[in-house]
This record gives structure tokens, C-alpha cells and sequence, in this order.
């Protein structure tokens, strides 16, 4: 089955600076990759997705690259602010059927004012 | 759109006591919704996969007569927590595939806190 390896577990920053968070995923099949924000005691919130069709998205200052030869996904988040603390969880799944989300371990980003 | 509600979003109960959680989709229809649970700092740790109209697939390691789950219709399912003791006490979160992000997004409903005492 699919196993996401999500590094590092916990990153701090300077507010302004860019963070960066890198999954590796197993299957070669899975072709849909979302991250999630998730602040402490509350639910995951999706904030950006890739399909396997595609080599990177950006959304404002949020940007996911995903390299399919090398089976591994990047989220960076450009001009960080301190609303942007929270854990973040990278996720893999096949698109097919009912397949579940196989979730990394998560990054707990710290950005310091 | 691709709302998810959870009910409760905290229970206290005592040990022996059955929990019942629900979890709805308010805007869209989910054909497939999952339970996940969740420790202090950890991940998300899929419970089951409920689809409507049919039994549950539970993952491995997770009691299915413990952990009872229902999808009567394509906006609810529902997870009870039978016999409940400290152990397991967690946080409960459901998803739902579905909504306008297209088939396989999932939207995760606000989460459970459950304490048995």
C-alpha cells in the first residue's frame, strides 16, 4: 500500500522568510496530492492540491510542486505570517474507486513575529 | 460549499457508556465518507471508510463491534463508540468526499473531543 514520508516535523521561521515542506510517497499510481493546514484543536483545512497531470500549482503565496520520476511533493509558503502556524499534512491517494488519503506525519510550523 | 458538521464537538461520558458522533454533509451529497482519529501532536489516523448503503471497511487494528459505524444516507454517517473506556478517549474527525473540489477531495468535519472517565 501507499506510505507518505513528510519532513521536516517541525520548522520555525522568521516572519517574511519561506517555508518549505517535502513529502515522499510510495505508489506510483496515487495521482492526487492535497495539503492540509490544521490549527490546534480544530479541523484540517485543505489549502491547495495537485494532480499527477500537473508539475506545480500556486495560489497566492502558497505553491505545490510535485516530481512523479522522483515520487515526491513540495509545499512553500512564500512572505510567512504568523497566522500561517499551524501543522501541516501532506496527503496521497489514487483517484480511483473509493481510495482513502494515506497521510504524512505532519510539520509543525512555527513563524515568530 | 463542501461543508462538513460533526455532533458533539465535546463529550464527557462515563466508562461503560456507548457514544454516538454524527457527522453530516450540509451542502453536498458524500458517497464515501471517512473516520479518522487523532492523539496530542499526531497524525490523522484513518479508523474506517463508510460508504452509503453498505458495511464499513475498517483498517487494521480497529475493532469493528468497538467502533460501530452507519451510512444510512448520502449525508450522514454516524460512528458509535460502544463500551467506552479511558482508553479511548481522543479526538474523533469524520471527512466526506465529494463537492465542488471534485470526487476525491475530502472536507473534514470540526472534530469530536471524546473523555471517558
Amino acid at each position: 500500500g501507499e506510505n507518505v514520508e513528510q519532513h521536516p516535523s517541525t520548522l520555525s521561521v522568521q516572519e517574511g522568510d519561506s517555508a518549505v515542506i517535502k513529502c515522499t510517497y510510495s505508489d506510483s499510481a496515487s495521482n492526487y496530492f492535497p495539503w492540509y493546514k490544521q490549527e490546534l484543536g480544530k479541523r484540517p483545512q485543505l489549502i491547495i492540491d495537485i494532480r499527477s497531470n500537473v508539475g506545480e500549482k500556486k495560489d497566492q503565496r502558497i505553491a505545490v510542486t510535485l516530481n512523479k520520476t522522483a515520487k515526491h511533493f513540495s509545499l512553500h509558503i512564500t512572505e510567512t505570517q504568523p497566522e500561517d502556524s499551524a501543522v501541516y499534512f501532506c496527503a496521497a491517494t489514487r483517484d480511483t474507486g473509493f481510495q482513502k488519503l494515506v497521510f504524512g506525519t505532519g510539520t509543525r510550523l512555527l513563524v515568530s513575529p | 460549499g463542501a461543508v462538513v458538521s460533526q455532533h458533539p464537538s465535546r463529550v464527557i461520558c462515563k466508562s461503560g457508556t456507548s457514544v454516538k458522533i454524527e457527522c453530516r454533509s450540509l451542502d453536498f451529497q458524500a458517497t464515501t465518507m471517512f473516520w479518522y482519529r487523532q492523539f496530542p501532536k499526531k497524525s490523522l489516523m484513518l479508523m474506517a471508510t463508510s460508504n452509503e448503503g453498505s458495511k464499513a471497511t475498517y483498517e487494521q487494528g480497529v475493532e469493528k463491534d468497538k467502533f460501530l459505524i452507519n451510512h444510512a444516507s448520502l449525508t450522514l454517517s454516524t460512528l458509535t463508540v460502544t463500551s467506552a473506556h479511558p482508553e479511548d478517549s481522543s479526538f474523533y474527525i469524520c471527512s466526506a468526499r465529494g463537492g465542488s473540489g471534485g470526487g476525491e477531495t475530502q472536507y473534514f468535519g470540526p472534530g469530536t473531543r471524546l473523555l471517558v472517565l
